[in-house]
This record gives structure tokens, sequence and C-alpha cells, in this order.
């Protein structure tokens, strides 16, 4: 079964530091996402990607944050500048499309960033 | 943002059906009923979607009624391995997946 997949699984960063969460959807997906879930709370939306461009992004994807497709299968959140409130499960996930069908969504099994 | 009501827990034993049913009083025409499974750290998992009646697939079953208000995820037989929390969500094509705290299912031996 086809996966998608994040690098790093744990990632210890200084508050202050940029990270970059890397993530290699399923090769015919074309909708990709970046969602966070804060330890015992909601999974939450942060960012849908189309066509090379952000299709909707939450309160939360604020000037902060910023996502890349820099080549045909990477796609990246960078984080700035980490804030302690950062820390989290960061999730991607992909799609193969949507229109008059509604696809699942593939996650993967994230990054668990730690702000220090 | 979420548009959904399920119980926020549930135990069952090993061996039971378990039905969770979710509440949709607001769920639009064009949405479909989608339900995801999540273990602990670990990404949300596609289980089943409908839009009306019953679906079913080699996870659970799908029961939506005639007026769409409600869903139930049947998960017939559970194993200590079906511990984990489960999302109802509506969805349409172009929208975006909004969970909301789901519903936390143990399963005891």
């Amino acid at each position: 079964e086809p996966e998608v997949t994040q690098t790093p699984s744990h990632q210890v960063t200084q508050m202050g530091q940029e990270v970059i969460l890397r993530c290699v959807p399923i090769s015919n997906h074309l909708y990709f996402y970046w969602y966070r879930q804060i330890l015992g709370q909601k999974v939450e939306f942060l960012v849908s990607f189309y066509n090379n461009e952000i299709s909707e992004k939450s309160e939360i994807f604020d000037d902060q944050f910023s996502v890349e497709r820099p080549d045909g299968s990477n796609f990246t959140l960078k984080i700035r500048s980490t804030k302690l409130e950062d820390s989290a499960m960061y999730f991607c996930a992909s799609s193969e499309g949507t229109g008059a069908l509604v696809y699942g969504y593939t996650f993967g099994s994230g990054t668990r960033l730690t702000v220090v | 943002l979420a548009k959904t009501t399920q119980p926020i827990s549930m135990d069952s034993y090993e061996g039971q059906e378990v039905n969770i049913t979710c509440s949709h009083n607001n769920i639009a025409t064009n949405d479909y009923i989608t339900w995801y499974q999540q273990f602990p750290s670990q990404g949300p998992r596609f289980i089943i979607q409908g839009y009306k009646t019953k679906v079913t697939n080699e996870v659970a079953s799908l029961f939506i009624p005639a007026d769409r208000k409600s869903s139930t995820l049947s998960l017939p037989r559970v194993s200590l391995s079906d511990t984990a929390v489960y999302y109802c969500l509506e969805q349409t094509g172009a929208n975006n997946l909004f969970f909301g705290t789901g519903t936390r299912l143990t399963v005891i031996p």
C-alpha cells in the first residue's frame, strides 16, 4: 500500500531556530496538506497545497510558516523562528483529488517537533 | 470548525461489535461522511466513507439513514488493536478535513 513518508520522525530544536519538516506524498496524488496535533489535543488543519500554490490556510499558519514543493516529490513545511508552543506532532497528508468525487486522505506517521 | 458531534469515549470487550454514532445536524447536500481512525503517535487513517444507506469494507460498516443527520460506524468483533480514537467528518470534494475531538474507543480484554 502506498505511503506518505515524513522525515525526521523526531526533531528537537531551540526556540528561535528554523526547522524544515519534510514529506514525500504518494506519487500520483495532487493535493497536499499539513496538520498538527499538540499533545492530547485535536488534529488541526494548517495548510492545503495544490498546483504549486497554497489553496487554503488556517489562522495557525501565520507568517512564521511556509510550504514548498521544491521538486516533483518533496513537500516541506518550514517554521522560521520556532516558539515553545510550536511543539507538536506535524502530519503531512495527500489525496488524489477533489471535485465531484471525494477522496480519502493518506496521512504520514508524523514528525514530533520539540522546541526547547 | 468541526461540525459533528460524537461521544467522547466508549469501552468495549474484545469480540463485541462496537457501534459509534455521530450527529450531522447541519450536513450539506454535497457532503460525504467520512470516518478516520488514529492510534497514539500516528497519523489518522481513512476507514470508510459514504453518502447514504450502507457501505461495507473489510474493516467496518457505515450506516447512514435517509435524512443523513447521523451516521454509525460499526466495527465487528473488536480486538485490543482496535483501541484508538475514531473521528467522523463531513467532506465535500474541494474542502479540507477538519477534525473534532473524536471518540476514544478502549477495548478491554
